[in-house]
């Protein structure tokens, strides 16, 4: 069975905190993704990585920075959380290539207080 | 860039009726399409997909029209069951670096099923 795990479900944090969300996926994929899910506004791609050690940004990356060391492990690091950073963040992999669906994890719903 | 969108934030349908989602997207040049399902509390699930060359594919209860010309598409769901409730989304991809393809997502729709 695909899966893709994420290291918590329900993270509160203070503002000025440094917050680090992992995502382990072990279908060997060479894509990762990073989204932000909020009400109304669907699913934002916040950063990508299509190989170890890249990354790409996505549509909002601004306060957010990722890492990929491993093939199968992709971070995304709040360097210094803000409320505004409320959220449920998503992490999906994929294989590269055409026609290929994302698989996405559980969400981590992070509040910063 | 591109942009998805769904018609109907909400929809309520009776149990046992169908229901119809719909999806718009931008880009012309998208060529491969999803539909996710999300519970509550859980990440979005595959339910089905369609390549640009097709025009419908059918699953199970599920069946996924294309429509390129006006660049819209739908999701019908047959006999919707109370487990049917959930928020869908329609995603279309685009291609990025390093040949990973990236997808964009509508705000979803919430389906609501009604005993």
């Amino acid at each position: 069975d695909v899966k893709v795990t994420q290291s918590s479900r329900y993270l509160v944090k203070r503002t000025g905190e440094k917050v680090f969300l992992e995502c382990v996926q072990d279908m060997d994929h060479e894509n990762m993704f990073w989204y932000r899910q909020d009400p109304g506004l669907g699913l934002r791609l916040i950063y990508f990585s299509y190989d170890v050690k890249m990354k790409e940004k996505g549509d909002i990356p601004e306060g957010y920075s990722v890492s990929r060391e491993k093939k199968e492990r992709f971070s995304l690091i709040l360097e210094s959380a803000s409320t505004n950073q409320t959220s449920m963040y998503l992490c999906a992999s994929s294989f590269t290539g055409n026609y290929n669906e994302q698989f996405f994890g559980p969400g981590t719903r992070l509040t910063v207080l | 860039g591109e942009s998805v969108g769904l018609h109907l934030p909400t929809l309520s349908v009776q149990e046992g009726d169908n229901s119809i989602i719909n999806c718009a997207y931008s880009n012309s040049a998208s060529d491969y399409f999803i539909w996710y399902k999300q519970e509550s509390g859980k990440g979005p699930q595959f339910i089905i997909d369609i390549r640009s060359n097709m025009d419908k594919r059918q699953g199970q209860r599920v069946t996924v029209l294309l429509n390129k010309t006006v660049k819209h598409l739908s999701l019908q769901i047959a006999a919707t069951q109370p487990g049917d409730s959930a928020v869908y989304f329609c995603a279309a991809d685009a291609e990025g670096p390093g040949s990973a393809r990236q997808l964009t997502f509508g705000s979803g729709t919430q389906l609501t099923v009604l005993p």
